[in-house]
């Protein structure tokens, strides 16, 4: 059974701070990773998909990982801006299907 | 393009009483999950629904089901509700059908259901 798993589970940073967090998964048999963004009470926003054949993937100030054979993946955000504030989660899909297995998230705030 | 829908946005019901909830995925997706959003447990995999057919199902009791129509409209039912059932209930679609299991998976605003 695949499990995910979110390292920190909250992380607050000041204003312009590089920061990365981190996703572990048990089966390395993976499709592929996405990471998502929750806003609270909101639904998620996909923010970056790397598919199982890729090393990582860029948009704007995001850059994604993924590391299959140790199962491990990063999100690295630059120069960090209180709007960034929110949950992030970070799932894995499985053969077969478009089933997505999530972590707990990490709760992440920037200070201005 | 529109996103994905659901509705309605909240409900309250009270124990034993069963429940209806509506997702209307992307145009041209035809693939709809279904996840619960709990603080507890976080979200949990309730079921997909790939062109009218389940195609995967999560652990839940049998009190909970969904279909899908062929408009790939979707939606999922709770029956004898319990407390715990209080949830987020989150909806995505994916699957235009020419990526396969690589597209990005899209979510609804989710449908906040507490139980009385």
């Amino acid at each position: 059974k695949q499990e995910v798993t979110q390292i920190p589970a909250a992380l607050s940073v000041p204003e312009g701070e590089n920061l990365v967090l981190n996703c572990s998964f048990t089966d390395s048999a993976i499709y592929n990773l996405q990471w998502f963004r929750q806003d609270p009470g909101k639904g998620l926003t996909s923010l970056l998909l790397i598919q199982s054949s890729q090393r990582e993937q860029t948009s704007g100030r995001l850059n994604a990982s993924l590391d299959k054979s140790s199962g491990r993946s990063t999100l690295y955000i630059a120069a960090s801006q209180p709007g960034d504030s929110a949950t992030y989660l970070c799932a894995v899909s499985g053969a077969g299907s478009y089933q997505l297995t999530f972590g707990k998230g990490t709760k992440l705030s920037v200070i201005p | 393009k529109a996103g994905v829908t659901q509705t309605p946005r909240y409900l309250i019901k009270t124990r034993g009483q069963q429940v209806t909830l509506s997702c209307s995925p992307i145009s041209g997706h035809r693939s709809v999950s279904w996840y619960q959003q709990t603080p507890g447990q976080g979200l949990q995999f309730l079921f997909e629904y790939f062109s009218e057919t389940q195609r995967n199902k999560g652990n839940f009791p049998g009190r909970f089901s969904g279909r899908q129509f062929s408009n790939s409209r979707s939606e999922m039912n709770v029956s004898t509700l319990e407390l715990g059932d209080s949830a987020l209930y989150l909806c995505a679609s994916s699957g235009t059908g020419t990526r396969g299991l690589f597209d990005t998976q899209y979510f609804g605003p989710g449908t906040r259901l507490t139980v009385l």
